[in-house]
């Protein structure tokens, strides 16, 4: 099956810091979406994006199928920005999660 | 408003016990899935389906049965054979098709005691 990693394992930034988050994949996708889990484990969809780029506040996504890869970009980020977040290629009828990068945003 | 209730969000089993986990959704979604979480990992999908009364084995079906008598429900199973229970447990829904995102519920913790 669809092998999927995420950069870095673990990031420590300054609240107002820009950070970007790498997701590799090892085969073709149909789609591909971002998620971000809170401390109490909710996962909260952030992307949807198959190709392109998306943006949401300070949020953005770009994602380059032919090179199987997709990357998140956080911008001025605040201490509301900790969690985990996951990205998840669509093979067929199924998700496949990454391992995540887990975020820590400091005051 | 629409989404996925997961009940409850604790559960306690003692070894040995079968433990059914309930997942809902008002979102007139076609497709629901069952992924299992352990601690500092991503998730892995345990079971899904595509319609009512059909469903497919996941990558880690093993010691775990669903059913899909409604489409608005989808419970799972967590049977005596699953030889290492304890994790988080997390419902998803989609629309049917390629182009539809999916949704999660918030989770079911269960610990074998």
């Amino acid at each position: 099956g669809i092998q999927v990693e995420q950069s870095p394992p673990d990031l420590i930034l300054q609240e107002g810091a820009n950070s970007t988050l790498r997701c590799n994949f090892s085969d073709s996708v149909n789609n591909l979406q971002w998620f971000h889990q809170n401390p109490w484990g909710q996962l909260i969809n952030l992307f949807y994006i198959p190709s392109g780029t998306k943006q949401n506040g300070r949020l953005s996504a770009t994602t380059v199928a032919t090179e199987r890869y997709s990357l998140l970009y956080i911008s001025s980020s605040q201490t509301t920005d900790s969690g985990v977040y996951f990205c998840a290629p669509r093979t067929g009828n199924k998700l496949t999660f990454g391992g995540g990068t887990r975020v820590l945003v400091k005051p | 408003d629409g989404g996925i209730t997961q009940s409850p969000k604790y559960l306690f089993r003692k070894e040995g016990q079968n433990v059914t986990l309930s997942c809902e959704q008002n979102l007139n979604h076609d497709a629901m899935y069952w992924y299992r979480q352990d601690p500092g990992q991503g998730l892995r999908l345990i079971y899904y389906s595509q319609i009512v009364n059909d469903f497919q084995k996941g990558d880690i079906a093993e010691g775990y049965s669903v059913s899909r008598e409604k489409k608005e429900s989808f419970p799972l199973t967590v049977t005596s054979a699953q030889k290492n229970p304890t994790a988080f447990y997390l419902c998803a829904s989609s629309l049917q098709g390629l182009n539809y995102g999916y949704t999660f519920g918030s989770g079911t913790r269960l610990t074998v005691v």
